[in-house]
């Protein structure tokens, strides 16, 4: 079965400081794997698609990249706009669901 | 450009009714997917609906059921109520040449 992991489950930053979310997948064939940010009662927003190990994807502080098992969303000196939940999904090969992660909750200090 | 839509926003029912909510896709997007996300977890794939044919589900039961219109817009309907499904219902929609999803603001529905 389809299985998504993110770690860790809670992120507490100040301001500046540098960390990285952990997204563990297990599926069969990757068709794609996504990252959203989610704020708190809304829908997820779409951040970045990667497609094949060793792809990196950029926006602003945040930089995803992909192994054959784990992607990584790297938050650069961060700021408390980038306080969200962010979400890792997978998508197979062979099917239409996407699988979702439980998320990493960030926090960050001013 | 308009994002997905849906509607209602909130919702309240009771144990045993039935519900049915509304979602709007992108201009030009031709799949609608629906997803469960309770509280602290990661959304769950509901359905997916691609030129009207259902082209995915998941473990859901039959109290579950969607549709998608000639206009691409889709309802999911959810029958005999429980408080289980309290729940923030999200719906996403899919350009013809991408595999990214992109989310409305979802449905809050509350069973009581």
């Amino acid at each position: 079965e389809d299985q998504v992991t993110q770690s860790p489950e809670a992120l507490r930053l100040q301001e500046g400081e540098s960390s990285s979310l952990n997204c563990s997948y297990t599926v069969s064939g990757l068709r794609g794997l996504f990252w959203y940010r989610q704020d708190p009662g809304k829908g997820p927003e779409f951040l970045f698609t990667l497609y094949s190990a060793g792809e990196e994807k950029e926006k602003e502080r945040l930089k995803a990249t992909l192994t054959k098992k784990e992607s990584f969303l790297h938050i650069t000196a961060p700021k408390p706009e980038d306080s969200a939940t962010y979400l890792c999904a997978a998508l197979p090969s062979n099917d239409y669901k996407l699988s979702f992660g439980a998320g990493t909750t960030v926090t960050v200090r001013a | 450009d308009a994002g997905v839509t849906q509607s209602p926003t909130h919702l309240i029912k009771t144990r045993g009714q039935h519900v049915t909510l509304r979602c709007s896709p992108i201009s030009g997007h031709k799949s609608v997917s629906w997803y469960q996300q309770v509280l602290g977890q990661g959304p769950q794939f509901i359905f997916q609906y691609y030129e009207k044919e259902e082209r995915g589900r998941g473990n859901f039961p039959d109290r579950f059921s969607a549709r998608q219109f000639p206009n691409y817009s889709s309802e999911l309907n959810v029958n005999a109520l429980l408080l289980g499904d309290s729940a923030l219902y999200l719906c996403a929609s899919s350009p013809p040449d991408g595999n990214e999803q992109f989310f409305g603001p979802g449905t809050r529905l509350t069973v009581l």
